[in-house]
């Protein structure tokens, strides 16, 4: 069993829509917990970092952390086609010296016009 | 910005090859790491390094090896290529200090034939 859970997708949305993406993990050490966006042909970028349970909004964006589940979530609210990318979760544990983390699989989006 | 560059954005080498891939990055980051894409699998993580001549494996190590003379640079040593080995290579970095907060290069695309 892998360490995160991921739904590849695609996931296609009308512009203007909710994104809704989740992640499941199986390890309760796991306690930093990131969503990375990557854009065809390019590397991840950082785009929200939480710690522990609860919420975190940025702007259109908006991560959710339930440990009690070990499900995270990401929101993306007024999608536009330039939210059109593969969106990946990754998580790391406290005890990790070097920050070593686990992605998901990335579930790619698809924001139409 | 962060920058972390990868010398090269697509590979085409044949089985039995020496390849190397580099990596730099520019913001001075501890730690430098290596992962290889893979479509449904997500990021796996190759080796690590979080000083000059340091290195951890990763959780796929076979088959590679990993080069750390300077801070700035990390290369990523194939040295007999396979089919198996044909794949998306991402670099990153972080600070010591901000240990889950990765950095990612664009990526070398690498075909073995």
């Amino acid at each position: 069993q892998k360490e995160v859970e991921q739904d590849p997708g695609p996931l296609s949305v009308p512009e203007g829509a909710i994104v809704s993406l989740n992640c499941t993990y199986s390890n309760s050490a796991f306690q930093y917990f990131m969503w990375y966006r990557q854009y065809s042909r390019k590397g991840p970028e950082l785009l929200m970092y939480t710690y522990s349970s609860g919420n975190k909004e940025d702007g259109r964006f908006t991560a959710q952390v339930d440990k009690s589940s070990k499900y995270i979530s990401l929101f993306i609210r007024d999608s536009q086609p330039s939210d059109s990318a593969t969106y990946l979760c990754a998580i790391s544990m406290t005890t990790d010296s070097w920050g070593k983390l686990q992605f998901g699989a990335g579930t790619q989006v698809v924001v139409t016009p | 910005d962060v920058k972390v560059t990868q010398s090269s954005r697509y590979l085409v080498k044949r089985t039995g090859e020496k390849v190397f891939l580099e990596c730099v990055q520019d913001m001075d980051h501890e730690n430098m790491f290596w992962y290889r894409q893979d479509p449904g699998l997500g990021l796996r993580l190759i080796y690590f390094s979080y000083d000059v001549k340091m290195k951890e494996k990763g959780d796929i190590p076979e088959g590679y090896s990993v080069s750390r003379e300077k801070k700035e640079r990390f290369s990523l040593i194939l040295e007999s290529a396979s089919t198996n080995q044909t794949s998306m290579y991402l670099c990153a970095s972080s600070l010591r200090q901000a240990k889950n907060i990765q950095y990612f290069g664009a990526g070398t695309r690498l075909s073995v034939l």
